[in-house]
């Protein structure tokens, strides 16, 4: 089983609608958490950190559930340039991070 | 302010040949990951290095190794290359401690085997 895991999508979003995703976890003794969007052929960037009370950050909303072992990402409003793929990243005990293969979200017209 | 630069952006090399990648971290940062991302695939760890050693290893064979000199620059060595070694090498620069922020990709050097 990985490490990290994630839906592949891709998810198509109609401009203006929500979207949400999950990622899921193995590790209890995982740290902290944090959303990456990649765009095609970049690198990863920083979207967001997760934290235990749930954030927000504009349109976008992380949550995490240490019970359950994942965090969630969901983006309101789409908007064409949220086009990407959403990278969930993990930091484990040994400060390691571990990257999920990540979710596509296509919003369209 | 500079962020991360890494050399050279795109390669292409032939089996069994050898490479080397250069990574400059951002200013102010001392520790530098390797990732290697494969298409349709997550960035999966390579190494780190702190302090000129090798912190921490990811699950990849000793033809990767790598070096940081006393200006934190980095470099990554892949021997004997495989095929499956064509893949996206990205570094990103930290500052040693719990709160990983400030941790920054640079944009990757996109390598070929042929």
């Amino acid at each position: 089983r990985k490490e990290v895991e994630q839906d592949p999508g891709p998810f198509n979003v109609p401009e203006g609608a929500t979207v949400a995703f999950n990622c899921t976890y193995s590790n209890s003794a995982s740290q902290s958490f944090f959303w990456y969007r990649q765009d095609c052929r970049k690198e990863p960037k920083l979207l967001m950190s997760v934290y235990s009370s749930g954030n927000e950050d504009g349109r976008f909303t992380a949550q995490l559930n240490r019970a359950s072992q994942y965090i969630s990402l969901l983006i309101r409003d789409s908007k064409l340039s949220d086009s990407a793929t959403y990278l969930c990243v993990v930091i484990d005990s040994w400060g390691k991070f571990q990257f999920g293969a990540g979710t596509q979200v296509v919003v369209t017209p | 302010d500079a962020g991360v630069t890494q050399s050279p952006t795109h390669l292409i090399k032939t089996r069994g040949q050898q490479v080397t990648l250069r990574c400059s971290p951002k200013s102010g940062h001392d520790t530098v990951s390797w990732y290697q991302q494969a298409l349709g695939q997550g960035p999966q760890f390579i190494f780190q290095y702190y302090e000129e050693e090798e912190r921490q290893r990811g699950n990849f064979p000793d033809r990767f190794s790598g070096h940081q000199y006393p200006n934190y620059s980095s470099e990554l060595n892949v021997n004997a290359l495989l095929l499956g070694d064509s893949a996206l090498y990205l570094c990103a620069s930290s500052l040693a401690g719990p709160s990983n922020y400030g941790y920054t990709f640079g944009s990757g050097t996109r390598l070929t085997v042929v």
